[in-house]
């Protein structure tokens, strides 16, 4: 299985400031997501992160307030950007691989970061 | 928007029981279904994954899938207190996954 870890687990941020969230996965994937969780809520993609092109982003989620980087396969970042209290929430990192002789690609998540916006 | 339905719950069950979790989609050229488990303050972890119709078993669980009417089950039997968690239903897109927003089960002893 693919070992994904994140930095850091949980923030307490003040409005207006911006936090950079670290995903870390012990081996080459191509694709890497980014969640996000609200409270009581499910799961929301943000964005897709492919190594070496810009990310895609799904509706309702610019790149002026989450920038993405991946510089490599096994590294990305997220930023969220000019925090307000709506953007408290879980960050989930996810990475799509499959398992040895599995004939399915299974989608792996990180511990994910607590982010509160005061 | 491609909308992926579950009851929220909580839905109550005894200990041993079996207990039957539902989720429906709109996306009718949908290929790929997984139910993912996720105890409180922890990630999603995926315990099984269907995509063709009919059922699908897996030790106490079994999926199963319709895709005419759309929509996916998962069933647990002989549920225990350690199966208490939110279930999240998720159909594979284009590249991600589209969540539903999940059925909290309680396996009372």
């Amino acid at each position: 299985s693919a070992v994904i870890s994140q930095k850091p687990s949980r923030d307490i941020c003040q409005r207006g400031t911006s936090l950079t969230i670290q995903c870390q996965v012990d081996s080459q994937v191509t694709m890497m997501f980014w969640y996000r969780q609200q409270p009581g809520q499910s799961l929301t993609l943000i964005a897709t992160a492919n190594q070496g092109s810009e990310a895609t982003y799904e509706s309702g989620f610019v790149i002026d307030k989450f920038p993405i980087s991946r510089p490599n396969l096994t590294f990305s970042t997220l930023t969220v950007s000019n925090m307000s209290p709506e953007d408290s929430s879980i960050y989930l990192c996810s990475v799509e691989a499959r398992l040895y002789l599995a004939d399915y690609n299974e989608q792996f998540f990180g511990p994910g970061t607590r982010l509160t916006v005061l | 928007q491609k909308e992926v339905e579950q009851n929220s719950g909580p839905l109550s069950v005894p200990e041993g029981a079996i207990a039957s979790l539902n989720c429906t989609y709109s996306d009718r050229g949908s290929q790929s279904f997984f139910w993912y488990r996720q105890y409180s303050g922890k990630s999603p972890e995926l315990i099984m994954f269907i995509y063709s119709n009919g059922d699908k078993e897996d030790g106490r669980f079994t999926a199963q899938l319709n895709k005419a009417s759309q929509y996916v089950s998962l069933l647990i039997r002989d549920s225990q207190p350690s199966d208490s968690a939110t279930y999240l239903c998720a159909v594979g897109a284009r590249y991600a996954l589209n969540f539903g927003k999940g059925t909290s089960l309680l396996v009372t002893p």
